[in-house]
């Protein structure tokens, strides 16, 4: 059975930092390509970015451009967000996402001062 | 960017009713291999997203056959056949051709 298992979200500032992590179980890690995808509250649906399945090729929705990186540690069965210079609008429940297919459960991130 | 547009909006349906939603994309959606990159999703309330239908007709494992997923191009629908009580939620296509890959705004199906 597929798991996927977001943490690391919070509270921050304006202008601070975060990196999400999300633990895969259950598939061949990596062969697949994973994304993050958030969803602000009370909201719609917004990817956010994506990574192929050995890490070298990474696309982001262009207002997260130079802001977030997405990682993958394949060793771990990792993949990773970390944030920074984060805004109020970043605020969102942040999904790990197999391949379209399979969802986690999702981390909060709350941006506020 | 790709820009999908889905509606209705909002689609109030009676039990044991067909229910039927549109999702248009500002772009084709056909790869040069043939494949065209048009998933469904389902959100209950309180839920993370599911994938319903990948490449515009494919049924996820353990979808109920009263969910099809139709269209070509830029054109698709997702037909429900007997809406049930478990089908209320939020209902999204998304395109993954092109990047960034892009959402619909999401329809709320209730029941009348």
């Amino acid at each position: 059975e597929v798991q996927l298992v977001e943490s690391g979200g919070g509270l921050v500032q304006p202008g601070g930092s975060l990196r999400l992590s999300c633990a895969a179980s259950g598939f061949t890690f990596r062969n697949y390509w994973m994304h993050w995808i958030r969803q602000a509250p009370g909201k719609g649906l917004e990817w956010v970015a994506n990574i192929n399945p050995d890490g070298s090729g990474k696309y982001y929705v262009d207002s997260v451009k130079g802001r977030f990186t997405i990682s993958r540690d394949n060793a771990k069965n990792a993949l990773y967000l970390q944030m920074s210079s984060l805004r109020d609008e970043d605020t969102a429940m942040f999904y790990c996402v197999k391949d379209t297919e399979d969802w986690g459960q999702g981390a909060l991130v709350t941006v506020s001062s | 960017d790709v820009v999908m547009t889905q509606s209705p909006l909002s689609l109030p349906v009676t039990l044991g009713q067909p229910a039927s939603i549109s999702c248009r994309s500002s772009q084709s959606l056909v790869h040069s291999n043939g494949n065209t990159y048009l998933v469904w999703y389902q959100q209950r309330p309180g839920q993370s997203p599911r994938r319903l239908i990948y490449r515009v007709s494919n049924r996820d494992s353990g979808v109920p056959d009263r969910f099809s997923g139709s269209g070509s191009g830029s054109d698709f629908t997702l037909k429900i056949s007997r809406v049930e009580a478990e089908d209320v939620g939020v209902y999204y296509c998304m395109q993954h051709i092109l990047w960034p890959h892009t959402f619909g705004q999401g329809t709320k199906l209730e029941i009348k």
